[in-house]
């Protein structure tokens, strides 16, 4: 299994809900991220997590909150964000590069947030 | 600092043209790069990485240190290769083992029949 699984594919969101995110990978991997993509833009790196601790935030503002329960799963918690938070987040996961050999990425469908 | 520059945000070729995709990165340690393909409604997937040296869907990419450059070519461009392609360097300033993936701002390949 090579797939990196997110879920929902779209979501619509009010300014005062609360959502989330999830992502799951089973390869094993223990390093995952998460990027916010703009339409016609790069994917912009949020969150990184290895081994299930938090490693790298990029400046993120605190109505993102990310979340790695175990080494499977990650979730990213929204809450009260803005309609220019409005995206394409997308999940990927690879293995640690201590360990040398293949280090790419694997990247899911993405999840299509609207906030309104 | 990190950063990866594609020149090019729009190029357009004729089928069996030749392409070069370019990608230039400045980088102080000894950079991992790869090259990233997002077809039409598809997930971003790895088409290349400079460590392996591979060709994949007749595309290559060689790793030029002393023009810090790293430009994807075809010999013969084919319809279906039309997407956006980005080039990412992977660096390991951050000490650990998972390392901040960064990514040019893409290039649109649209090839016409």
């Amino acid at each position: 299994d090579t797939e990196v699984t997110q879920t929902p594919k779209h979501l619509v969101m009010g300014m005062t809900n609360k959502k989330s995110l999830k992502c799951e990978q089973h390869m094993g991997h223990r390093a995952m991220y998460w990027y916010k993509q703009k339409a016609k833009k790069p994917p912009e790196l949020m969150f990184v997590y290895s081994y299930e601790k938090l490693s790298i935030n990029e400046s993120v503002p605190s109505r993102f909150s990310p979340e790695c329960p175990n080494s499977s799963l990650l979730n990213l918690h929204l809450h009260a964000l803005q309609p220019e938070d409005s995206a394409l987040y997308l999940c990927a996961s690879s293995q640690d590069r201590r360990f040398g050999g293949n280090t790419e990425a694997f990247f899911g469908q993405g999840t299509r947030l609207t906030v309104v | 600092a990190q950063r990866v520059t594609q020149p090019e945000k729009l190029l357009s070729v004729f089928k069996g043209a030749p392409v070069e995709l370019k990608c230039n990165y400045s980088y102080s340690g000894s950079p991992e790069l790869f090259w990233y393909v997002q077809y039409s409604r598809q997930r971003l997937q790895l088409l290349l990485r400079h460590i392996s040296r591979e060709s994949i869907k007749g595309f290559t990419a060689d790793l030029n240190k002393g023009e810090t450059s790293f430009h994807l070519k075809k010999p013969f461009a084919q319809e279906e290769d039309s997407a956006m392609y980005y080039c990412a360097l992977r660096s390991s300033n951050y000490g650990g083992a998972t390392n901040k993936l960064i990514f040019g701002t893409g290039t649109l390949l649209a090839v016409q029949p």
